[in-house]
């Protein structure tokens, strides 16, 4: 079974650029999560979906992050304008339904840099 | 509010040494509790969860953690450390929803 697959791998950009990154869960999964790591801190949810709903949103900065999982599959998440602390490695997570007995299954992540 | 705190950025075992990895949680309602290990440039991959069944979880490559509720614990254990085993390890609790709330992080190292 493949797991969940994320790109870019690594990304770097200058401060005030866009920046997107590509998340294509387990199949069949209908919940998925966006997670920030910052270095020496542990993941920080972001952003939670149900098919193509929102579940929870609240730790997302609306004014530069942005998601979407318009089709209720892939999903992309988007930084516009880009600042020094939104570096930090990018984790795309997805569970089988909503629910904790349900296992995260996190896919590789996107380092992203930004200078 | 949820929370967990893990004692010690840093833990460096001898290979065959006993492995502790400390976790604290804080929570209002029964938890379910976890340990993520993460090797270098990979995602995180689930050791082992509490879900208020058994206290002593076994999960994968040998490790084991027991919840302690009167002490509110749920430390990582592995009797004989390997080589392999050196990576991130992180503790995290759920709560009432799926949110996972993540500590800090245990950077584990080996020496030979």
């Amino acid at each position: 079974e493949a797991g969940v697959a994320q790109s870019p791998r690594y990304k770097i950009i200058e401060k005030r650029q866009s920046v997107a990154f590509w998340c294509n869960p387990i199949s069949g999964h209908a919940t998925l999560y966006w997670y920030q790591q910052i270095l020496g801190q542990g993941p920080k949810l972001l952003i939670q979906f149900q098919n193509n709903g929102v579940v929870d949103d609240s730790q997302l900065p609306k004014d530069r992050f942005s998601a979407e999982r318009l089709k209720g599959v892939d999903s992309t998440l988007k930084i516009q304008p880009a600042k020094l602390e939104d570096s930090a490695v990018y984790l795309c997570a997805s569970s089988l339904d909503l629910g904790r007995i349900n296992e995260q299954f996190f896919g590789p992540g996107t380092r992203l840099t930004v200078l | 509010a949820q929370s967990v705190t893990q004692l010690g950025s840093h833990v460096s075992v001898s290979e065959g040494a006993l492995v502790l990895l400390r976790c604290n949680y804080s929570s209002s309602v029964p938890p379910y509790l976890f340990w993520y290990v993460q090797y270098p440039n990979q995602g995180l991959q689930l050791l082992l969860k509490y879900t208020s069944a058994a206290t002593l979880v076994k999960g994968i490559n040998g490790f084991e953690a027991e919840f302690k509720k009167s002490e509110t614990s749920f430390h990582l254990t592995k009797p004989s450390a390997h080589m392999s085993d050196a990576a991130e390890y992180f503790c995290a609790v759920q709560a009432g929803t799926d949110k996972l709330i993540f500590g800090t992080g245990t950077r584990l190292q080996v020496f030979p």
